[in-house]
């Protein structure tokens, strides 16, 4: 399985502000994947990140709060830009497997908390 | 988003006893992943299963994907103390572009 971190672990941020959060893997992957776990909830896939393209985003998620960057095979950043309370999340990075494209693996996670 | 049905939604068992859940779906899946995920962890990935029948085991833990391809259930055996978390299926559903979609999860709580 692909190792995966994710910068920061945590924050605390303020109402308006945004925060970038970096996900870097071991090795080159083709697809890079942002979810959302709302606090209690399950996961919601909110884009996936394509080397050399724009990212793909899910219903009811837009570029304008979420923009996302993937500059290698091996990085990828989303921001949460202008946010609010209901942004509190965690937000996880996940990557498909090496030796098999149908599982897939995740990082450990940014909890996030808007005051 | 899709969710997958997961039940039961949590449990709270005695120490040794074995455990299981299922998620159904309406959608056929090429792929059933199990996950587990501790407080302040990312989920970790416990089984993965391929093809439809398919049993698969990891220590405690086994794993079957359905004949219909629209359920999967997880059983866990003889549970400890450290098997407390939250557990996720997911399935690849072919209709909705083969990516992941999550079920509810089930809180495990083993009482000692």
């Amino acid at each position: 399985s692909a190792v995966i971190s994710q910068k920061p672990s945590r924050d605390i941020c303020q109402r308006g502000t945004s925060l970038t959060i970096q996900c870097q893997v071991d090795s080159q992957v083709t697809m890079m994947f942002w979810y959302r776990q709302q606090p209690g909830q399950s996961l919601t896939l909110i884009a996936t990140a394509n080397q050399g393209s724009e990212a793909t985003y899910e219903s009811g998620f837009v570029i304008d709060k979420f923009p996302i960057s993937r500059p290698n095979l091996t990085f990828s950043t989303l921001t949460v830009s202008n946010m609010s309370p209901e942004d509190s999340s965690i937000y996880l990075c996940s990557v498909l497997g090496k030796q098999r494209s149908d599982t897939q693996y995740f990082g450990p996670g940014t909890r996030l908390t808007v005051l | 988003g899709q969710q997958l049905n997961q039940s039961p939604q949590s449990m709270f068992i005695q120490e040794g006893e074995d455990v299981s859940m299922n998620c159904t779906s309406s959608s056929i899946f090429n792929t059933w992943l199990w996950y587990k995920q501790d407080p302040g962890e990312g989920p970790v990935l416990l089984i993965a299963l391929y093809k439809a029948g398919e049993l698969t085991s990891n220590g405690r833990l086994t794993a079957q994907f359905g004949i219909t391809r629209k359920d999967s259930f997880l059983n866990i055996s003889a549970s400890i103390p450290s098997d407390v978390g939250i557990y996720f299926c997911a399935g690849r559903d072919m209709e909705y572009g083969n990516k992941l979609v999550f079920g509810a999860g089930t809180i495990l709580r083993v009482k000692s």
